[in-house]
């Protein structure tokens, strides 16, 4: 069972332009949802990361947007560069409860155009 | 300052063989986190050690595969008797005493191929 849904799996935007990824939770126990960067042949690097206390987070070109009553919450990217093309990994986490791993949603390869 | 060290970037084994990966968090981390990446797929939690002490190991699967992070030394994961299904990325990410796994930092993963 898939706790986290990423869409979409794959987006290819204008550079100027603005990607929104977006990711669906589950278990209304998970408290921390951060956002990771992979590039090919990296390990993930943690980007911007947001507690449901906040609606929205931003972070130079990265804000994330969060709707707990909805149990989802989004990446934006302003102002999209080239060297921002990466795959994108959502996760979230019950911080303070027994589980000790991030669950990740499956990534979203995106290709900023210049 | 090094990062989170994984070796070897890349391994190739046999089926049946024994695949050992290894992982020497940042200095002061005292916490070690594995994943396994299969392609087109999100990290999938394994294990989270301490120093000589598994603490959460409901990620690993229940034959075949180990974890230890001796009082010296690295993290090792342990694979034996390896199968196709096991090729995959495996990333390793550490953190300091007294923060949770939101504090983690990534190493560069250990690509492992069983041919």
């Amino acid at each position: 069972q898939q706790q986290v849904k990423q869409s979409p799996q794959s987006l290819i935007v204008q550079k100027g332009g603005i990607p929104i990824i977006n990711c669906a939770y589950e278990n209304t126990a998970f408290d921390y949802f951060p956002w990771y960067q992979q590039f090919p042949g990296k390990g993930p690097a943690l980007l911007i990361a947001i507690r449901p206390d906040v609606s929205e987070k931003k972070e130079g070109r990265f804000t994330i947007s969060f709707n707990k009553s909805a149990k989802q919450f989004s990446l934006h990217i302003m102002d999209s560069q080239p060297g921002d093309s990466a795959t994108y990994f959502c996760a979230a986490i019950d911080s303070g409860g027994g589980a000790d791993g991030l669950t990740f949603g499956k990534g979203t390869h995106l290709i900023i155009q210049p | 300052n090094a990062g989170v060290m994984q070796n070897p970037r890349h391994l190739v084994r046999r089926r049946g063989q024994e695949a050992r990966l290894r992982c020497s968090p940042m200095k002061g981390h005292s916490h070690v986190y594995w994943y396994r990446q299969l392609p087109e797929e999100g990290l999938k939690f394994m294990v989270y050690l301490q120093k000589e002490n598994i603490i959460d190991e409901s990620g690993m699967p229940k034959e075949r595969f180990s974890a230890e992070f001796p009082k010296e030394g690295p993290s090792i994961l342990r694979i034996q008797q390896v199968v196709r299904g096991d090729s995959a990325a495996y990333f390793c990410a550490s953190s300091p005493a007294g923060h949770s796994n939101t504090e983690a930092f990534f190493g560069q993963g250990t690509r492992l191929t069983v041919v």
